[in-house]
Parts: C-alpha cells; sequence; structure tokens
C-alpha cells in the first residue's frame, strides 16, 4: 500500500528553527509536495522537489532523497504566524497526490 | 491570483438528504479534484476531473458522484447523505497533473449529516 508518514504534533520556540519529517512509500514516485494549511483555511502551496537536494525559498527549505524515501521541510526564523499544519503529498506512478495526515506545528512566544 | 471558489462554508443536512457542493475556479484549470478531510488521514480523494464531462474515481468514491459541465465548475453530489460523510469537503484545481504544477484549493465546506 502506499503511506506517507509524518509526526502529528510539533512544538518550537519563536525565533527557532524547525524541521518536519516526512518519509513516503509509494507506487512510483513524480515529486513531493509540502502545503501549509492554517486552521479552518485551505491549504496553500509551498515547495516542490522532484530531484534529490534542497530547494531554498526565503525562510523555508524543502529537502529531497529519493533513495531513501524521506524529505523534510526546514523553518528558519520561526514567527507565531507559522503556527499551523504542514502537508506532505507525493505524487504517484498515476499522477495523483498521496497525503500524509500533517504534521501541527506550535509556535511559542 | 487563482481563486478556487465553494458554494458554502458549513452545511448542515439530514440522512439521506441529497447534497450539492459546487466548486467554481476561474483559471481555465484543466483538471478538478474533490477531496475530504478528517482528523488523523491525510486528504483523500473522491473524484477528480481532467477535462469537461470527464472524470475518474478517487480512493473513496462510494456514495458520491460528480459532475462537470463546463470547465470551470465542478460539483459533488451526495446522493442519500449518511452520518459517515460528515467531514471538510475540499475543492482543488491545476493546470497539469505532472511537472511542477501544484493544485490551488477552495476555503473548504463543512458538512454535518444529521
Amino acid at each position: 500500500g502506499q503511506n506517507i508518514d509524518q509526526p502529528t504534533e510539533m512544538t518550537a520556540t519563536e525565533g527557532a528553527i524547525v524541521q518536519i519529517n516526512c518519509t513516503y512509500q509509494t507506487s512510483g514516485f513524480n515529486g513531493l509536495f509540502w502545503y501549509q494549511q492554517h486552521a479552518g483555511e485551505a491549504p496553500t502551496f509551498l515547495s516542490y522537489n522532484v530531484l534529490d537536494g534542497l530547494e531554498e525559498k526565503g525562510r523555508f527549505s524543502s529537502f529531497l532523497s529519493r533513495s531513501k524515501g524521506y524529505s523534510y521541510l526546514l523553518l528558519k526564523e520561526l514567527q507565531m504566524k507559522d503556527s499551523a499544519s504542514y502537508l506532505c503529498a507525493v505524487r504517484d506512478s498515476n499522477y495523483q497526490l498521496i497525503w500524509g495526515a500533517g504534521t501541527k506545528l506550535i509556535i511559542k512566544p | 491570483d487563482v481563486k478556487v471558489t465553494q458554494s458554502s462554508r458549513y452545511l448542515v443536512k439530514r440522512t439521506g438528504e441529497k447534497v450539492f457542493l459546487e466548486c467554481v475556479q476561474d483559471m481555465d484549470h484543466e483538471n478538478m479534484f474533490w477531496y475530504r478531510q478528517d482528523p488523523g488521514l491525510g486528504l483523500r480523494l473522491i473524484y477528480f476531473s481532467y477535462d469537461v464531462k470527464m472524470k475518474e474515481k478517487g480512493d473513496i468514491p462510494e456514495g458520491y458522484s460528480v459532475s462537470r459541465e463546463k470547465k470551470e465548475r465542478f460539483s459533488l453530489i451526495l446522493e442519500s447523505a449518511s452520518t459517515n460523510q460528515t467531514s471538510m469537503y475540499l475543492c482543488a484545481s491545476s493546470l497539469e497533473l505532472a511537472g511542477v504544477y501544484e493544485q490551488y484549493f477552495g476555503p473548504g465546506t463543512r458538512l454535518t449529516v444529521t
């Protein structure tokens, strides 16, 4: 079966750095997405990785290792507004997204 | 900006009622999707459509049907609502299924079936 694993909840301090991990087992691989979802709102796109390595976008970076079935989202200089759920999704061989259950990130002052 | 809108933010329906959820996107996207989101679970695909009048079943199509008569509009129909269909329903659209093209989501409809 297809499976995406990510921690249920993480807590971090404002101004710090946090790394949210995602491991996957899917039928094929055609890219990995990270989305942010604030409570009661729609998911919004953060990043896309299809090749191994690090993609940097301002305070957010995403890393992919296809051989290990592993990705992480790195958030730097955390702000209170970063409190949200972070969803990992893998595009499988049928070009459909398989979603993790999301990681709820709590930022404390 | 891509905009995906959904007809209602909150709906309360009774068991056995027919329920229509509508989704409209304004960016001429080919692909549209319906998901449900439940606590502790990832988004689960109900149906998707890659063109007008075309539809494909997702992972959990049972109890649902869809309609896409116009490119910008994708409707989800619950023929006879049941309590286990109480959920958050999210519509999304994308320009392409492959490549860097992400899915854009609507605000969601929280459906309660009593």
